[in-house]
């Protein structure tokens, strides 16, 4: 079956530390793959996205990669900050389907001071 | 341009009423969808317009449920004889399709079914 699985538990990690998401999936195959953050009562934001093709895009403190063969994404913050605690949402979009996204359930991410 | 925006935020309804969502793209963008989310899940997929023509439509809209996007700008979801299963946050977002993949999206509106 068709799975897109994200760390299920919160990640707790301290100010200034590296925050690492996950993000697997089975029975896929998408173009590419985007990164969304969404804080409690809000829409998603949009990230960063990186293409089949690419193995690794930045943007400022965040950094992503992308590996077809594990099926599996990586996405860091680095040098965390509290403004960082939100949850983090993947989502894979696939060529010739009009860029509907299919989202993983996300991770929360709390970062202490 | 402000972004997306969405009325009401939040809907409360009781069972069998029907209730109509309105979603307003940013201005430039052709391509507008619909997403539920429900808590602890990321958003499900419902419908797609690029301007007026709807596209695709996910197994999960039922016949109770019927989107419109009349004159390729703004976007209703109508929801017929709720059930208490409906309740959820219904979240819009649009694109361009001259520019790149994200999607941009609104606040949402938090429907509960009593």
């Amino acid at each position: 079956s068709q799975k897109i699985e994200q760390n299920s538990e919160a990640l707790n990690i301290q100010e200034g530390k590296t925050a690492t998401l996950t993000c697997n999936y089975t029975n896929y195959s998408p173009a590419y793959l985007q990164w969304y953050r969404q804080d409690p009562g809000r829409g998603p934001v949009f990230l960063l996205l990186i293409r089949e093709n690419e193995k690794e895009k930045r943007k400022e403190r965040l950094k992503v990669t992308f590996d077809t063969t594990l099926k599996q994404s990586l996405f860091h913050i680095t040098a965390s900050q509290p403004a960082d605690s939100a949850t983090y949402l993947c989502a894979l979009g696939f060529s010739g389907g009009y860029n509907k996204l299919i989202f993983g359930a996300g991770t929360r991410l709390a970062v202490h001071p | 341009d402000t972004g997306v925006s969405q009325n009401p935020r939040h809907k409360i309804t009781k069972r069998g009423q029907n209730v109509t969502f309105r979603c307003d793209p940013i201005s430039e963008h052709n391509r507008l969808y619909w997403y539920r989310q429900t808590l602890g899940q990321g958003p499900e997929f419902l419908t797609y317009f690029q301007n007026e023509a709807q596209l695709e439509k996910s197994r999960l809209l039922s016949d109770r449920f019927s989107a419109e996007r009349p004159k390729g700008s703004f976007s209703t979801l109508e929801i017929q004889r709720t059930e208490q299963g409906d309740s959820a946050m219904y979240l819009c977002a649009s694109s361009s399709s001259g520019g790149g993949y994200e999607q941009y999206f609104g606040p949402g509106t938090r429907l509960t079914v009593t």
